[in-house]
Formats: C-alpha cells, structure tokens, sequence
C-alpha cells in the first residue's frame, strides 16, 4: 500500500528552525516528484514547495523562498522540509504529497497525501 | 504569479441537484488545472487533473471543462457523499497556486 508518514511538526518560537520529514512507503520515491502543502487552521490549501524526481526543479511558494528548503534521500525513500526564520503565519498542518507524474521532469498535482504533522509558530 | 479564484465561495444544494463551481486563472494556464475535494478533517483528494481527466477510482458524475483561464467542475447528480470543499489548483507555472475553495452543504 502506497504511504508518507509525515513526521517533525511541533510547538516552536518564531524565528526558530524545524525540520519535517515525510517517509514514504510502498513506492520507490526516486520514481516520482514530491511536494508540500500546509493548510492553516480553518483555511484553505497552500501549495508550499515541489521537487521533481532527482531533485533538479524545485520550487516554493512566494511566502517561503528564501526561508525553507525543500530536499529528498531517494535511498531513505525520505522527504523533507527545512523550515527556517519561521513566523506565526506558517503555523499550519503541513502535507507531504506525491507528485502524480511518474519519472517527470515536470511537477503536477498531488495525488498521494500524507495525514499531515502540525506545526505551530508562537 | 497566478492567482486562482473560484465561484461561488460556498453553495447549498440538494441530493440529486446538478452543482457547477468554476474556477478562473489570472493568466493562461492551458490545460493544468486540477479538482481537490476536501472533507471535514480528512485529507485532500485528486479529482481532476489537466482539465478534464479523471483520478482513477472518481464516479463519472464529476466532470471537468474550460480551457484557458475558466474552467468549470460540474457533479452532474450530487450524493450525499459529495458534500466537501472543493478547491481548484494550476500546475502550469511554479508557485503552483490553488484556488479559494468552494464549500458545498445541504440546502
């Protein structure tokens, strides 16, 4: 069965780092472009960073460049998510999703979706 | 970027009515433009993608259409299982953008 496990959300003080993981399971992830979605508590979905398949076309949402990293370990079959300079606005549940495009250099939707791990800026 | 917005933001309707949400981009997106449902405390899910093409395991009574920058998601017979949060979202350029969201309830 095809599975990410998000892990890493907590508690943290603005300004401060975390660092999400994803572990995939019941796929290979270096067959597939992984991405990050947080939805705020009561609002609506925002599409956060995406990575193709070896890593060499990442992008991230205008509100998060500059602040987080987006990075995978194909061996691990993990996904992750550095988060730095972190602010009250980025207190969320945070999505790990997989790309639906198989072997792409291209990114598309999410058509495989974590549970979600919360994080909370205050 | 693009911006994404969606119409209405939220409806009331009944089981069996015919529901359109349609979803427009700032900038011409071809044809990368997919449907999210979203249920009370669940995870999103892939209805749509590029337009018009169904997610595997998706009833046949949703449909997708527009081309463009308006696009449209129709539930041609609404089930009580239909009753969500529907949001839209452009592939075509990075930051990928989702819309709104739409909320469907029971009239």
């Amino acid at each position: 069965e095809v599975q990410l496990a998000e892990s890493g959300g907590g508690l943290i003080q603005p300004g401060r780092s975390l660092r999400l993981s994803c572990a995939a399971s019941g796929f290979n992830l270096d067959d597939y472009g992984m991405h990050w979605v947080r939805q705020a508590p009561g609002k609506g979905l925002e599409w956060v960073s995406g990575i193709n398949w070896n890593s060499a076309t990442t992008g991230y949402a205008d509100s998060v460049k500059g602040r987080f990293t987006i990075s995978r370990d194909n061996v691990k079959n993990s996904l992750y998510l550095q988060m730095n300079s972190l602010r009250p606005e980025d207190t969320a549940l945070y999505y790990c999703g997989r790309d639906r495009r198989y072997s792409s250099s291209y990114l598309g939707p999410v058509d495989v979706w974590g549970q979600g791990t919360t994080v909370i800026v205050s | 970027d693009i911006q994404m917005t969606q119409s209405p933001s939220s409806l009331s309707a009944s089981v069996g009515d015919r529901v359109t949400i349609t979803c427009r981009a700032s900038q011409d997106i071809a044809i990368y433009l997919n449907w999210f449902q979203q249920k009370p405390g669940k995870v999103p899910t892939l209805l749509i993608y590029d337009k018009f093409t169904l997610q595997r395991g998706v009833p046949s009574r949703f449909s997708g259409s527009g081309s463009g920058t308006d696009f449209t998601l129709t539930i041609s017979s609404l089930q009580p299982e239909d009753f969500a949060t529907y949001y839209c979202q452009q592939t075509s350029n990075i930051p990928f953008t989702f819309g709104p969201g739409t909320k469907v309830d029971l009239k």
